[in-house]
């Protein structure tokens, strides 16, 4: 099974400032990587999709890069509503299987 | 518009099986390329994939809970049931669906508001 590991755990930043996620997998996923934003009590919300497509109705300040086993989710520009827990998912080619990473807390500072 | 929701007990016993099902609309699973994957997260935790089945009724599980999942779906009434045998509390979690589609079928969304199961005596 490929292990999907966030780094960091926690990131606390203020408004305005840049954020940089990181997504490291086991073995090489291609591009076929996921972010999701949950929010407290909500389900979990597409951001970005084979590592670097952004969903539709996604703000441009989201943005993701990588491939093979080192992804990384950059929000340019941070809102409020940003602050969140972010995952990082991958789908494994042949049998399809999912793995999801253990999140990364976006805090305010 | 494309919409899910997930409906089931809110309480099960240790040992029992649950069923969960996942009324969706905006979509039709009889169309090539469509999917519904049921996801799980425990109170505080990450989620897990539990389960997909797809348009040609192919299905597919987690290596870790294969032998206690069922998937099944029923494409005229638009829904997509899970069971899952011998509960556990450590089975305790807000159950969701999502859509799963594309030619790599590498996304999940949307994503169904989730239904939390409590295992507990």
């Amino acid at each position: 099974e490929i292990v999907l590991t966030q780094s960091p755990a926690t990131l606390s930043l203020s408004p305005g400032e840049r954020a940089t996620l990181s997504c490291r997998a086991s073995q090489s996923v291609s591009s076929y990587l996921a972010w999701y934003q949950q929010k407290p009590g909500q389900a979990p919300r597409l951001l970005i999709y084979d590592a670097s497509n952004r969903a539709t109705g996604i703000p441009a300040r989201f943005s993701g890069s990588g491939s093979g086993t080192d992804f990384t989710l950059t929000i340019s520009s941070l809102e409020p509503e940003d602050f969140a827990v972010y995952y990082c998912q991958q789908r494994s080619n042949w049998p399809p299987a999912y793995t999801f990473g253990q999140g990364t807390k976006l805090e305010i500072k | 518009q494309v919409t899910l929701r997930e409906s089931g007990p809110a309480l099960v016993k240790p040992t029992q099986t649950l069923t969960l099902t996942c009324t969706f609309s905006g979509f039709s699973l009889s169309t090539s390329g469509m999917c519904v994957s049921w996801i799980r997260q425990p109170p505080g935790k990450a989620l897990e994939w539990l389960a997909l089945i797809d348009w040609d009724d192919d299905k597919y599980y987690s290596t870790s809970l294969k032998t206690r999942l069922t998937i099944s779906k029923d494409t005229s009434k638009n829904q997509v049931v899970l069971t899952m045998t011998n509960m556990d509390p450590v089975d305790t979690a807000t159950y969701y669906c999502a859509r799963t589609y594309g030619p790599k079928k590498t996304r999940f969304d949307p994503w169904g508001q989730g239904t939390l199961v409590t295992v507990s005596s």
